[in-house]
C-alpha cells in the first residue's frame, strides 16, 4: 500500500530555534516529493524535489530528498512565530495521473 | 493572477440534501484535482479531471459522488443525499504547463457541514 509518513506529529519550539521535519515514503512509480505549508486553510507550495542529494532553499527553509533511503527532510532555521503551521509532505505516484498521496502533517508551533 | 478559487467557503446541508462545490482553477491550468480532508487526517485524493474528461476517479466513493470539469465554467464536485460522514473540508487544486503538472496549487477549500 502506498503511504507517506511524517514525523514528528507535532512540535513546539521557541523563536530562533532550528527545526527538522521528516518525511518517509513508500509509493509505486515514485516521481517527485512535495512540501506544503497549511496555515488557515489553503496548502501553499514550498518545494518539489525529484533528484537525490540536491538541496532546495528558499530563505530560511530548505529541503533535500534521499531516493535511496526513501525520505526527505524540511529544515527551518531561525524560526519565527509566522512559521507556525501544519507542514504537509506529499509524494506523486502511480504513473501518469499526477496524484499526490499526503502524510498527515507535522504541526509546528513557534512560541515567542 | 488569481489562484484557485473555491466557493462557497462554508456549506451547511441537512442529511439527504445535495451539496455542490465549485472550483475555478488557476488561469491557464487545464488539470483539476479534488481532495478531501477530515479532522486529524491528511488530504485524500478523490478525483483528477481535465477539460471534459475524468482521468482518475479512484479515490471517489462509487455512490452519491460525482465530478465534472466542463469545457466552459468551473469544476463541480457534487454530493447527493449527503450524510454526516461527508462532513469535511474539500480542497480543489489545479496544475498546468510550465511548472510541472505535479506541482499543485490549492484553493482555500469548502468546509461542508452536514446536520
Amino acid at each position: 500500500e502506498d503511504k507517506v509518513v511524517q514525523s514528528p506529529l507535532s512540535l513546539v519550539v521557541h523563536e530562533g530555534d532550528t527545526v527538522t521535519l521528516n518525511c518517509s515514503y513508500e509509493v509505486t512509480n515514485f516521481r517527485s516529493l512535495l512540501w506544503y505549508k497549511q496555515e488557515k486553510k489553503a496548502p501553499t507550495f514550498l518545494f518539489m524535489l525529484t533528484s537525490s542529494g540536491i538541496e532546495k532553499k528558499s530563505g530560511r527553509l530548505s529541503s533535500i530528498l534521499d531516493k535511496k533511503e526513501l525520505f526527505s527532510i524540511l529544515n527551518i532555521t531561525a524560526t519565527q512565530t509566522g512559521d507556525s503551521a501544519v507542514y504537509l509532505c506529499a509524494s506523486s505516484y502511480g504513473g501518469a495521473t499526477n496524484k499526490l498521496i499526503f502524510g498527515t502533517g507535522t504541526l509546528l508551533a513557534v512560541q515567542p | 493572477n488569481a489562484g484557485v478559487m473555491q466557493n462557497p467557503r462554508h456549506l451547511v446541508r441537512r442529511r439527504g440534501q445535495e451539496a455542490r462545490l465549485r472550483c475555478s482553477p488557476v488561469k491557464g491550468h487545464s488539470h483539476v484535482y479534488w481532495y478531501r480532508q477530515l479532522p486529524e487526517e491528511g488530504l485524500k485524493f478523490m478525483v483528477y479531471l481535465q477539460k471534459e474528461n475524468i482521468i482518475d476517479e479512484s479515490g471517489m466513493p462509487k455512490e452519491r459522488f460525482s465530478a465534472e470539469f466542463p469545457k466552459e465554467g468551473p469544476s463541480i464536485l457534487r454530493i447527493q443525499q449527503v450524510v454526516r460522514g461527508d462532513s469535511a473540508a474539500y480542497f480543489c487544486a489545479s496544475s498546468g504547463p510550465g511548472q510541472g503538472y505535479e506541482k499543485l496549487f490549492f484553493g482555500s477549500g469548502t468546509q461542508l457541514s452536514v446536520l
